[in-house]
């Protein structure tokens, strides 16, 4: 049984360009959560889907958008890229349907904004 | 919304001591609090959780304690080893939403 995987594992961009990262949750899970953790600090959360649609959101622009596909994977999108996007970007699953709350992450994209 | 404090950001202990940190929470609605484990360049790793109808919960050398009263709970670790150091974190979440509000962490060395 595969736990939460993400794709890429690094990246580097350039301010002003976009990039998408991609998530496919621990199997059984229908819940992706997205959170960005920059240097030396905990992760903050960025957007929870389930069902295909935003269910919450955090304190973040609209620059950050994402998406849920039919089999539970997830991406998100980031537009016009600051160089304080430069963050590791965990992707976290659980289950809605079980009533907890337990997440399992994978083991994150790091993006380097230059 | 939520917000953590964790304390102390920092702790250092010899092989063996016990090893305490402790994290207040301001929304008296989340009844959840999960601890986190994460080595450098790692994933963050569930290492203990505990709910609001639980004062207390223990795993071998690991208890985690929630006075709601106070909305403050701890992580104990007790026969520190030099393996458990890495960044702790703690978190709390509203049931039913799952989404997690994180303490900014504690680095723990463990001297051997």
């Amino acid at each position: 049984d595969a736990g939460v995987t993400q794709s890429p594992t690094h990246l580097i961009k350039t301010r002003g360009q976009q990039v998408t990262l991609r998530c496919s949750p621990k199997s059984g899970h229908d819940t992706v959560s997205w959170y960005q953790q920059a240097l030396g600090q905990g992760p903050q959360f960025i957007f929870q889907y389930y069902e295909e649609e935003e269910r919450q959101r955090g304190n973040f622009p609209d620059r950050f958008s994402g998406h849920q596909f039919p089999n539970y994977s997830s991406e998100l999108n980031v537009n016009a890229l600051l160089l304080g996007d430069s963050a590791l970007y965990l992707c976290a699953s659980s289950s809605t349907g079980r009533g907890n709350n337990e997440q399992f992450f994978g083991p994150g994209t790091r993006l380097t904004v230059l | 919304g939520e917000n953590v404090e964790q304390h102390p950001s920092t702790l250092s202990v010899q092989e063996g001591d016990s090893a305490v940190i402790k994290c207040t929470y301001s929304d008296s609605a989340s009844n959840y609090f999960p601890w986190y484990k994460q080595e450098l360049g790692k994933r963050p790793q569930l290492i203990i959780d505990i709910r609001s109808n639980v004062g207390e919960k223990k795993d071998q050398r690991i208890a985690v304690t929630l006075n709601k009263t106070a909305k403050h709970f701890s992580l104990h670790i007790t026969e520190t080893q030099p393996e458990d150091s890495a960044v702790y974190f703690c978190a709390a979440s509203e049931a039913g939403y799952s989404t997690l509000t994180f303490g900014k962490g504690t680095m723990l060395l463990v001297s051997p």
